[in-house]
């Protein structure tokens, strides 16, 4: 069965500080993956995407994921958090072969301190 | 972007009647919907994928009676509640494949239901 998992529920960091969220994945085939994020009240925007090539990926607002398909991981990262990052973070998988219909993780709540 | 609009974005209802929340494609073409529901404080868990001018398709253990999904046109589907009870409240989320191959999902904003 098709599965994301996000190791962490909550995370709280200070401003300046890195920040990285575990994701892994298990699909039955070629997967693309995503990381959205959520900021209170408002719509799911992307964060960047992985659909092939090269592994680091990197997406907007200082945001990048590495896939690691030997560990059937896609952890998002970002060197010096701001206050405005807090948000709930999720990562997502689609096999290439179903279109846009994702399996989220959990998500991540993000709180960062001023 | 392309958007995608979600009408409600709130709404409250009474038990035992039905809601209908709409997903529109504003600026391209959707031949294509997924319909999600949150959970407070949990992930968005896919529910159906809607299928403009056939029927959707429903996950496992999503009553399709209960929770009809339209998709008449190619920018708009619906999702329609019957019978609302309590337990149906929840967030409910559309998105539509868009872009190159179709590989980026754009989601509405969500619609807060609250059956009471």
């Amino acid at each position: 069965a098709q599965s994301v998992s996000q190791h962490n529920h909550h995370v709280i960091l200070s401003e300046a500080a890195s920040l990285e969220l575990g994701c892994n994945y298990s699909y039955g085939g070629t997967v693309n993956l995503f990381w959205y994020v959520q900021y209170p009240g408002q719509h799911l925007q992307l964060l960047l995407k992985y659909f092939s090539g090269d592994p680091l990926v990197k997406g907007i607002k200082g945001f990048e994921a590495e896939f690691i398909k030997s560990k059937f991981s896609f952890n998002l990262r970002k060197p010096s958090v701001q206050w405005s990052d807090t948000a709930e973070y999720f990562c997502a998988g689609g096999l290439k072969a179903a279109g846009n219909k994702l399996t989220f993780g959990g998500g991540t709540r993000v709180l960062v301190k001023p | 972007g392309a958007v995608v609009s979600q009408h409600p974005s709130r709404v409250i209802c009474k038990s035992g009647t039905s809601v209908k929340i709409e997903c529109r494609s504003l600026d391209f073409q959707a031949t294509t919907m997924f319909w999600y529901r949150q959970f407070p404080k949990q992930s968005l868990m896919l529910m159906a994928t809607s299928n403009e001018g056939s029927k959707a398709t429903y996950e496992q253990g999503v009553e399709k009676d209960k929770f009809l999904i339209n998709h008449a046109s190619l920018t708009l589907s619906t999702l329609t509640v019957t019978s609302a009870h309590p337990e149906d409240s929840s967030f409910y989320i559309c998105s539509a494949p868009s872009g190159t191959l179709n590989t980026e999902a754009f989601f509405g904003q969500g619609t807060r239901l609250t059956v009471v």
